[in-house]
Formats: C-alpha cells, sequence, structure tokens
C-alpha cells in the first residue's frame, strides 16, 4: 500500500474519444507524475505536476494535458484518443526534490486504458 | 531520446539460484532505481544508488552504480517463489523527479 490511488481502474474508449484518469497523491507529497506503460514495456514519462503547474514533459503530444489540484490531486486527459494509447496509466506521487534528496516516487496502482 | 537497455528480457530460474539483471545506457545518469512490479500493480522501490562505484544491500538484493554512471546491475541471492515478476531498472538524471524505465526483466522462480 503506497497511499497513492488512481481511478478507474479499467477504462473502455473508442477511438477519437476523450477521457479523464484520476490520481491522489500521499500524504504530504506535492509532485505528481504521470507514465505510460504499453504491454510488455516500462513506463514511459508523460509529465510531473508541481504546486498546480507543469514542471516538465516528455515526449509526448498536446492531446496529452493535465490538472493538480490544491490538495495535489491529478488528472490526465486525453483528447483524440488513437489505438496506441492503450496501456497502463501509471501515477506517482513524492517531493519535489527528486531522488538524489532520497525522495521515493510511489506509484499508484494504475488505471488500464483499452482504446477500440 | 535516452533509453535504458535492460538484459535479460525474461529469465526461468530454480528456486534457490542467484539471479543477476544489469541495464546500460547511452548517457549518464546521476541516480540509480531499481523496482519491481506485480502483476495488477504499480512499480514498488527496491534500492536506490546515488553515487557511482555505490553498492547496496536491500535483504537478498544487491545492487550497483556503475563507474562510468552508464549502467547498473541487480543481484537477487537464494531466490524464493514470491521474487516472481518484473524488475525495472530507472535513471534520473537532476530532472526532477523524472524517471527513465528500461524495458524489464521478467523472472520466473521455479519451486
Amino acid at each position: 500500500e503506497t497511499g497513492v490511488t488512481q481511478s478507474p481502474t479499467h477504462l473502455i474508449k473508442t477511438r477519437g474519444q476523450q477521457v479523464t484518469l484520476r490520481c491522489s497523491s500521499q500524504s504530504g507529497h506535492n509532485t505528481v507524475s504521470w507514465y505510460q506503460q504499453a504491454l510488455g514495456q516500462g513506463p514511459q514519462f508523460i509529465f510531473q505536476y508541481y504546486r498546480e503547474e507543469e514542471n516538465g514533459r516528455g515526449n509526448f503530444p498536446p492531446r496529452f494535458s493535465g490538472l493538480q489540484f490544491p490538495n495535489y490531486s491529478s488528472e490526465l486527459n486525453v483528447n483524440a484518443l488513437e489505438l496506441d494509447d492503450s496501456a497502463l496509466y501509471l501515477c506517482a506521487s513524492s517531493g519535489r526534490r527528486g531522488p538524489q534528496r532520497g525522495e521515493t516516487q510511489y506509484f499508484g496502482p494504475g488505471t488500464r486504458l483499452l482504446v477500440l | 531520446g535516452q533509453q535504458l537497455n535492460q538484459s535479460p528480457q525474461s529469465m526461468f530460474i530454480q528456486e534457490g539460484e542467484d539471479v543477476s539483471m544489469n541495464c546500460t545506457s547511452s548517457s549518464i545518469f546521476n541516480t540509480w532505481l531499481w523496482y519491481k512490479q506485480d502483476p495488477g500493480e504499480g512499480p514498488v522501490l527496491l534500492i536506490a544508488l546515488y553515487k557511482a562505484g555505490e553498492l547496496t544491500s536491500n535483504g537478498r538484493l544487491t545492487a550497483q552504480f556503475g563507474i562510468t554512471r552508464k549502467d547498473s546491475f541487480l543481484n537477487i541471492s537464494a531466490s524464493i517463489p514470491s521474487d516472481v515478476g518484473i524488475y525495472f531498472c530507472a535513471g534520473n538524471n537532476n530532472a526532477g523527479n523524472m524517471l527513465t524505465f528500461g524495458g524489464g526483466t521478467r523472472l520466473m522462480v521455479k519451486p
């Protein structure tokens, strides 16, 4: 149990639709990162939010967007869904200072998205 | 972009055997991390390495941060059935808390 929760656990959408995934961070953590994990691969960094602002982004198109709320929970929004967006979406919460300062990222169980 | 090459992709071993897996990168990382992921769960941190040459243990697990800062290995001694899962290496290069993950090593243990 990491204290990081995600909803929903599973989701099925069709191509072209939009989806919103939610994450509640562990108590005391002010930074939320989102990762996409395709089947059989390692997680890929999408973006990170700190104090309600995007604080870094990986190689993902603008149709992937996010929000962070004052309570540090976060949403990942994906517009115009494509078949290749089918994946496990992981959220991780941490402090901002990074692993060099002992800031461990705690991952939630993920949301499995299937795009048909 | 940065890539981590993790090997082997999968291993099927007998209970009690030792296991070794490694990760190499084309770029330097300042922190290396090893995670384990069980089915239906997110990755869980096993070991974090912060200095080149560092050797760190966590129970039966031992990991080392390569001198060149471009590689790391993880050893598991005396494997047991609950070691089954997917092991990921991850690197961080001071870019906040953004991690670059390897492709994973799937470990299967035969009782």
